[in-house]
């Protein structure tokens, strides 16, 4: 089954403690990319992947890291949490950045305290 | 820059029609994107127009108009479960990222 998968689905953590949501697609996409949804301001990319090794950042890349060693995954990096990313992270992958259909993870519900 | 608008709620009755507009202000144009997401859930996919005109599948219809920056989301027969959000994206050239709108948050009702 063509799937995106992310791990943990929910997560409640402290502020400062590094922490890592992994995403991972089994359609051999090259696009992936990672979203916060927050309420009123609807889904906002956090940063995108072409391919393997090439990253660049969306419209709200302060706080996170990526990286992407395999075409398969591609998880964010959270080094220092803090309140204001409380959030609800979806990881998409497609066959390229804007003229295919996005498939998206089933989301990580994240609490930062 | 980009600036995507859509209204914020919506209440139609079921079995009815509704139609959710959508309206943009993007440097480039590639396409227009419509995904539905259920409370809680993940965005899937619904539609993607890059020429004028209407796009029928099945009971979802969607429009594009290049040159007014304007489409919308025509949803026909309208059943309880097609209580969500509809979000609106547009995709431009280059390295800009796929935009979102804030989604239209519909409620069908008995």
């Amino acid at each position: 089954e063509a799937q995106v998968t992310q791990n943990p689905r929910y997560l409640i953590t402290v502020t400062g403690k590094k922490l890592t949501v992994t995403c991972s697609q089994n359609m051999n996409h090259e696009y992936m990319s990672w979203y916060r949804q927050d309420p009123g301001l609807g889904l906002r990319q956090i940063y995108y992947s072409m391919n393997v090794e090439v990253t660049d950042k969306g419209d709200v890349p302060e706080g996170y890291k990526v990286s992407r060693k395999e075409k398969r995954n591609f998880p964010l990096i959270l080094e220092s949490p803090s309140p204001n990313q409380t959030s609800l992270y979806f990881c998409a992958s497609s066959w390229d950045r804007g003229t295919y259909e996005q498939y998206f993870g089933p989301g990580t519900r994240l609490t930062v305290t | 820059g980009q600036n995507i608008d859509q209204p914020t709620e919506m209440t139609a009755t079921e079995g009815a029609i509704v139609q959710i507009n959508c309206t943009y202000q993007t440097s480039g144009f590639n396409g227009l994107f419509w995904y539905q997401q259920h409370a809680g859930e993940a965005p899937t996919f619904l539609s993607y127009n890059v020429l004028d005109g209407l796009e029928e599948k099945g009971r979802f219809s969607s429009f594009l108009s290049r040159s007014k920056g304007y489409s919308y989301l025509l949803l026909k027969e309208l059943q309880m479960k097609d209580s969500a959000s509809y979000l609106c994206a547009v995709s431009a050239p280059g390295n800009t990222p796929l935009v979102f709108g804030k989604g239209t948050r519909l409620s069908v009702i008995a």
